[in-house]
């Protein structure tokens, strides 16, 4: 059972474009919300995250939107750049002791010239 | 000055064999992970130990067994290898005491199983 719900699988891009991933989640005890940035050969890295107390999150070209009563969310990526070019993962968790990290199935973009 | 290191980066082993991958965080973080990701770069969580005492242990193969000698490492052990253990390793850490449960998880560069 996926828990957290990712599209789409890949995307392409031009530079200076916006780029734009959703994730749809089902257990409404997540209460925390990453995008998580991995190049390759690399361990992903937090790029921002979000509470559902607030419907938007901004910094710098990045901002995650936030649908509590749609279990939705989206990172968008303004000005998109080659060096964006990457996989892409949402994720939710619970706060508490355990504070798992549910993982999306990721979405490779590519930013082209 | 490396946050999250893991150690080998890369493991070729055969079938049937029992193989160790070391993590080693210096952030002073209180809890540590083990993540596998599959072929498809699905990202699942296998183990978690805050302050030295396992607290997740999702459905993985008793094969696997980690290990938490203090705070700043976690080892896995894997035994008797098969060829759908080749993934990539993930060990991540954060600090879940005192920081109003944000789990921001740090990743290191991840170590990647392959089984002959």
């Amino acid at each position: 059972q996926q828990q957290v719900k990712q599209s789409p699988q890949s995307l392409i891009v031009q530079k200076g474009g916006i780029s734009i991933i959703n994730c749809a989640y089902e257990n409404t005890a997540f209460d925390y919300f990453p995008w998580y940035q991995q190049f390759p050969g690399k361990g992903p890295a937090l790029l921002i995250a979000i509470r559902p107390d607030v419907s938007e999150k901004k910094e710098g070209r990045f901002t995650i939107s936030f649908n509590k009563s749609a279990k939705q969310f989206s990172l968008h990526i303004m000005d998109s750049q080659p060096g964006d070019s990457a996989t892409y993962f949402c994720a939710a968790s619970i706060t508490g002791t355990a504070s798992k990290l549910t993982f999306g199935t990721g979405t490779r973009l590519q930013v082209t010239l | 000055d490396t946050a999250v290191s893991q150690t080998p980066k890369y493991l070729v082993t055969q079938m049937g064999n029992d193989k160790s991958i070391k993590c080693e965080q210096n952030l002073g973080h209180d809890t540590m992970y083990w993540y596998k990701q599959d072929s498809k770069k699905f990202l699942k969580i296998m183990f978690s130990y805050n302050n030295k005492e396992l607290i997740i242990n999702e459905t993985v193969p008793n094969r696997f067994s980690p290990k938490s000698p203090d705070k700043a490492h976690l080892n896995l052990h894997i035994n008797s290898l098969e060829l759908g253990d080749s993934a990539v390793y993930f060990c991540a850490s954060s600090q879940l005491t005192g920081t109003g449960g944000y789990n921001e998880q740090f990743f290191g560069p991840g170590t990647r199983l392959t089984v002959l």
